[in-house]
């Protein structure tokens, strides 16, 4: 079973950033916590990832609260292509070369 | 070609059929991964290799039938596949053995309907 907790829908308009949360209250000290997303039968993508300090990257950042038992993923200026599935992924530090557990997802929605 | 690329994109098959689903990946790394994604289902693992020896088997049936001769290429074969089976099949590859590195690199997916 995945190990967090996502909406299961979100929708934002073109432009304005995206804001998408996930609760792992159960994440373990070597845990990271994993962002990807699934444009529409596409593979999935990665985008960012972080252990307890917030990320940035060309795709978007990654906050993360104090105690790690939640974060949020910014797309800061959403666009239609950003339409997909995000998913919230944690897993161990040292569980290289181990499948991910992917849940549900939040389907985003970004319209204009 | 880079990244991980997967062959054939579309595959229908009867029921009788004996087909492969081929996935090649030029990133360099040793690990391999094959998931299935069903309609309205999550991503579910398949099978694992990492440095072409199989570390992973999620209960899949003997039906599917996978094959990693090098640790740049999977095979995934399929024999008297039921209808219940059509799904977009997955492929993934990331570099084991690096502590904290867990990016995995996916293809684009072949998607299968079985008659």
């Amino acid at each position: 079973d995945a190990k967090t907790t996502q909406p299961p829908s979100m929708d934002c308009a073109e432009g304005r950033a995206a804001n998408l949360p996930c609760n792992h209250s159960t994440i373990s000290g070597n845990e990271y916590v994993y962002w990807y997303r699934q444009i529409h039968s596409q593979g999935p993508q990665y985008i960012i990832h972080g252990l307890k300090n917030n990320e940035t990257n060309e795709m978007a950042s990654l906050i993360i609260t104090e105690d790690r038992k939640s974060s949020t993923l910014i797309l800061p200026h959403a666009t239609l292509r950003d339409t997909a599935v995000y998913y919230c992924i944690v897993r161990d530090f040292n569980q290289a070369g181990t499948a991910l557990i992917f849940g549900k997802g939040t389907t985003l929605s970004v319209s204009s | 070609e880079t990244g991980v690329t997967q062959t054939p994109r579309h595959l229908v098959m009867g029921m009788t059929n004996k087909k492969s689903l081929k996935c090649e990946q030029h990133l360099g790394h040793n690990a391999m991964y094959w998931y299935k994604q069903s309609a309205k289902k999550p991503l579910e693992l398949m099978f694992v290799y990492n440095f072409k020896e199989q570390t992973e088997n999620n209960s899949v049936p003997s039906r599917f039938s996978p094959e990693c001769p090098n640790s740049s290429h999977l095979f995934l074969h399929l024999h008297t596949l039921q209808p219940e089976d059509s799904a977009l099949y997955l492929c993934a590859s990331s570099q084991a053995g690096l502590a904290g590195v867990n990016e995995q690199f996916f293809g684009p997916g072949t998607r299968l309907t079985v008659l």
